[in-house]
């Protein structure tokens, strides 16, 4: 089975801390994602990337950047927290070749900036 | 240009009684199609997948969903629900590209004893 693992389940920051989640995926996959959840707007991708050092802007990178030094790992990084980057975070893998394969995704990171 | 409509947000059932949540779909490609299931502070698990074989999809616990192209739909059914699967359920549609998934906003299922 994929294992797509998540550092940490919760996580409490305060505002101004830079701050580091970490992904690691077992299965090989090319493509990783990170996607912020939030009551009332569903998932929104912030960043993907589909090979190591590669990245591409989801639809709201503002305030993160990400890193790919080896490919079954992905870290989001939040330059200065804010309180409105409290949220739910998943990460997510996926094969890159064909658009059948689907994602799989981690247990996420419930972060909380004070 | 793709997309993904989740036609209900929220769906009460009685256990035991059968279970349908409605998806709608646009896709410009023949498209990947997929079911996931989110329970409570947990990422998402995949339930079941479309990818162009059979239309009828069995997935795991008992859902399954039919692909019907005419239609542009891939509504999940399970004859008989299970306070177990009381959670948020996620229609996603991938293209050929492989590295887009687009999401519906979820459909939040309630079974009530």
């Amino acid at each position: 089975d994929v294992k797509v693992t998540q550092s940490s389940r919760y996580l409490v920051k305060r505002t101004g801390e830079k701050v580091f989640l970490e992904c690691v995926q077992d299965m090989d996959h090319e493509n990783m994602f990170w996607y912020r959840q939030d009551p009332g707007l569903g998932l929104r991708l912030i960043y993907f990337s589909y090979d190591v050092k590669m990245k591409e802007k989801g639809d709201i990178p503002e305030g993160y950047s990400v890193s790919r030094e080896k490919k079954e790992r992905f870290s989001l990084i939040l330059e200065s927290a804010s309180t409105n980057q409290t949220s739910m975070y998943l990460c997510a893998s996926s094969f890159r070749t064909t658009h059948n394969q689907p994602q799989h995704f981690g247990d996420g990171t419930r972060l909380s900036i004070l | 240009a793709q997309s993904v409509t989740q036609l209900d947000s929220h769906v009460s059932v009685s256990e035991g009684t059968p279970v349908l949540l409605r998806c709608n779909y646009s896709s410009s490609y023949s498209p990947s199609l997929f079911w996931y299931v989110q329970h409570p502070n947990k990422g998402l698990q995949l339930l079941l997948k479309y990818t162009s074989a059979a239309t009828l999809v069995k997935g795991i616990n008992g859902f399954e969903a039919e692909f019907k192209k005419s239609e542009t739909s891939f509504h999940l059914t399970k004859p008989s629900a299970h306070m177990s699967d009381a959670a948020e359920y996620f229609c996603v549609v991938s293209v050929y590209t492989g590295n887009q998934f687009y999401f519906g906003t979820g459909t939040s299922l309630t079974v009530i004893p």
